[in-house]
C-alpha cells in the first residue's frame, strides 16, 4: 500500500537558519501531496501542496517540489522564525479507488531557538 | 464557518466503558476520516468514509467502529474501551480529487 517516510525529528535550528525537512513516499499511480503543520495542542492545518509532478508548492515562505523521479517531497524554507516551531507531516493522497486514503508520515518536531 | 467539528475535547474513561466521539463537516465534503495520535507519535488512520454508507476500515480498527448516515456526521464508537486506546483522535474531511483533508481539533481520550 501508500507510504510516506519521513526525516527523523526532533530538529533545533537557530533563528534564520535553512531547513529541510526530507520526504519521500511510495505509492501507484499519481498521488497528491502535501505538507501539514501541528502547533501545540491543536490539529492539523495544510501548509502547502503539490498534485502532479514538478508542481511547486509554497506558502509562508515554505515551499515543497513533487519530484515523481526521486518520489520525493522535500519540505524547505529559507530563514525559520521561532513561531515556525511545530510538528511537520507530510502525507499524500492516493490517486484511484480505495487508494484514496489520506496517508501520512510520522511527523517532524521543529524547534527554533532565538 | 464551522469546518470540522469534534466533540467532546476531553474524556476520562473506565477500562470497559463505551464511547461515541461525535465528528460533523458543514463543507459537504464526500471523504471523512478518523486518525489516533499518540504521544509524540505520527497519525494512524482508524476507519474512512468516501460517502454516506459507505466507511473502510484503516490501519488500526481493531476496537472501533463507525457509521456514516449521512453526509455530514461519521461519528466513532468505541466498545469496551482498553488503556491501549488512551489517545488524542482526531477527524478530518476532504473532497474528492486532489482536494486536501481539514482537521478538527481533536479530542483526548483516557482511559484509566
Amino acid at each position: 500500500g501508500d507510504s510516506v517516510t519521513q526525516m527523523e525529528g526532533p530538529v533545533t535550528l537557530s533563528e534564520e537558519a535553512f531547513l529541510t525537512i526530507n520526504c519521500t513516499y511510495t505509492a501507484t499511480g499519481y498521488p497528491s501531496l502535501f505538507w501539514y503543520v501541528q502547533y501545540p495542542g491543536e490539529g492539523l492545518q495544510l501548509l502547502l501542496k503539490a498534485t502532479k509532478a514538478d508542481d511547486k508548492g509554497s506558502n509562508k515562505g515554505f515551499e515543497a517540489t513533487y519530484r515523481k523521479e526521486t518520489t520525493s517531497f522535500h519540505l524547505e524554507k529559507g530563514s525559520v522564525q521561532v513561531s515556525d516551531s511545530a510538528v511537520y507531516f507530510c502525507a499524500l493522497k492516493g490517486s484511484s479507488g480505495s487508494a484514496r486514503q489520506l496517508t501520512f508520515g510520522s511527523g517532524t518536531q521543529l524547534t527554533v531557538l532565538p | 464557518n464551522a469546518g470540522v467539528t469534534q466533540t467532546p475535547k476531553f474524556r476520562i474513561l473506565k477500562i470497559g466503558q463505551s464511547m461515541t466521539l461525535q465528528c460533523a463537516q458543514d463543507m459537504n465534503h464526500n471523504y471523512m476520516y478518523w486518525y489516533r495520535q499518540d504521544p509524540g507519535m505520527g497519525l494512524k488512520l482508524i476507519y474512512y468514509s468516501v460517502g454516506a454508507g459507505i466507511t473502510d476500515k484503516g490501519e488500526v480498527p481493531n476496537g472501533y467502529n463507525v457509521s456514516r448516515s449521512t453526509t455530514e456526521d461519521f461519528p466513532l464508537r468505541l466498545e469496551l474501551a482498553a488503556p491501549s486506546q488512551t489517545s488524542v483522535y482526531f477527524c478530518a474531511s476532504g473532497g474528492t480529487g486532489n482536494t486536501e483533508a481539514f482537521f478538527g481539533q481533536g479530542t483526548r481520550l483516557t482511559v484509566v
